[in-house]
């Protein structure tokens, strides 16, 4: 079956502090994970994608296929990071993303 | 302003009645997707389409219709067969599923 699992709801840090929000996946095969970003009052929006290994706004994430993991990091969290952010995975077919439940990061001064 | 564009942005529905939900995008993009948001669920996905004229059941379509006639659109109907249709509803477009760009969406309540 194919699962994207975000075990936190909420997670809060202060500014200045390392964020990792994780992700966990269940799929046969080659994976392909995004994280998606909601800021308040926008639209949902791609963050960054495992294919291109980019980093975004000073976020980065690892495809583990050990762990099966995708988790999100970024050394030093900043107020305007406050966000919800969903990890994705493309669906088996290749027509459709799957999305976890979703994290909502809470960054405080 | 290129984009996916969803309206209404806010829309009630009284209980037994379809109602339906707009969605159009100018980005000349194939496929298009309907996710229904409720909080502490994540984004679940309605119905999807790859090409005009074809779509196919997502993991929660029971209760919802979708048409695909052209390729800027592709609306969704509630229908009265929804039990729980009091949700926010996102609609999305994408090519070869590279990145999926989402509309403003669209909160519908059951009055």
């Amino acid at each position: 079956a194919q699962r994207v699992t975000q075990p936190e709801k909420l997670l809060s840090v202060f500014k200045g502090a390392p964020v990792e929000l994780k992700c966990n996946y269940s799929y046969s095969g080659s994976p392909e994970l995004f994280w998606y970003v909601q800021y308040s009052r926008q639209r949902l929006q791609l963050l960054l994608r495992h294919i291109s290994r980019e980093s975004i706004k000073g976020f980065t994430a690892d495809l583990n296929k050990g762990e099966t993991s995708f988790h999100l990091k970024k050394p030093f969290a900043q107020e305007e990071d406050s966000a919800m952010y969903y990890c994705a995975l493309k669906n088996q077919a290749g027509t459709a993303l799957i999305f976890g439940k979703g994290t909502t990061l809470s960054v405080s001064s | 302003d290129g984009g996916i564009t969803q309206s209404p942005k806010y829309l009630f529905r009284k209980e037994g009645q379809n109602v339906t939900l707009s969605c159009e995008q100018n980005l000349n993009h194939d496929a298009m997707y309907w996710y229904r948001q409720d909080p502490g669920q994540g984004l679940r996905l309605i119905y999807y389409s790859q090409i005009v004229n074809d779509f196919q059941k997502g993991d929660i379509a029971e209760g919802y219709s979708v048409s695909r006639e052209k390729k800027e659109s592709f609306p969704l109907t509630v229908t009265s067969a929804q039990k729980n249709p009091t949700a926010f509803y996102l609609c999305a477009s994408s090519q070869n599923t590279r990145e999926a760009f989402f509309g403003q969406g669209t909160r519908l309540t059951v009055v």
